[in-house]
């Protein structure tokens, strides 16, 4: 089953400006995390929230999870062009699942 | 701040030939992944280990492929004989007791 189904698959916003991606997954999940890949380069986490919690600050990233309609949101406030990159949700599940299962990503471009 | 190194950056390879991707993850995580990525798709997970052995993998990794921590630092991933469908960027990954993984930069697979 797909994992961690992000959308908009791209988003082009101007600098200053927020940027709210969004997330989808099929399945029960332990906790739900938000990375961050610039072109050509590995991945970087950004936040990891927990199926307890409902948001979850971290400078300029918001993330919210809304376990009854298995979806969660990353909203970065005063976007910079250094934000450019591709952002990926991946989920947890319970039990001794070890891996992490990623979705498509969602493309943001911050335009000067 | 300590980081997954991943050699090579690249590796071109006839089909039918075995390459051996090599990681060196963070010297204190207990955990340790491969993904991979092929062009503008989805971050997908090819296997996890722990404790010296694996300990789940995806439907990708059959027994073409094979994973080995030879000593206290590396972490191979050897593809027996490769298939023009294994070109991708294969990223390793490692992560301690915390649930966050950090990636290395990965190493672009061509099979030609």
């Amino acid at each position: 089953s797909q994992q961690g189904e992000e959308d908009p698959q791209a988003l082009s916003i101007q600098e200053g400006e927020n940027a709210t991606m969004n997330c989808s997954y099929k399945t029960s999940i332990n906790n739900l995390q938000w990375y961050r890949q610039n072109s050509g380069r590995g991945l970087v986490h950004l936040i990891l929230i927990r199926s307890n919690e409902r948001e979850k600050h971290s400078g300029r990233l918001r993330v919210t999870l809304d376990t009854s309609k298995k979806s969660s949101s990353l909203l970065i406030t005063a976007s910079r062009a250094a934000d450019t990159a591709s952002y990926f949700c991946a989920t947890k599940g319970g039990g001794s699942n070890y891996k992490l299962t990623f979705g498509k990503g969602t493309l943001l471009t911050v335009n000067p | 701040e300590p980081e997954v190194t991943q050699t090579p950056s690249h590796q071109v390879t006839q089909m039918g030939q075995e390459v051996i991707l090599r990681c060196v993850p963070i010297s204190n995580h207990l955990y340790f992944y491969w993904y991979r990525q092929i062009l503008g798709q989805k971050v997908e997970f090819l296997v996890s280990f722990y404790n010296n052995e694996i300990s789940e993998k995806s439907e990708i990794f059959d027994d073409q492929f094979s994973v080995e921590r030879p000593d206290g630092s590396n972490f191979t991933l050897k593809i027996r004989s490769t298939k023009l469908e294994d070109s991708a960027m294969y990223f390793c990954a490692s992560a301690g007791q915390g649930e966050k993984l950090f990636f290395g930069s990965g190493t672009q697979l061509s099979v030609l």
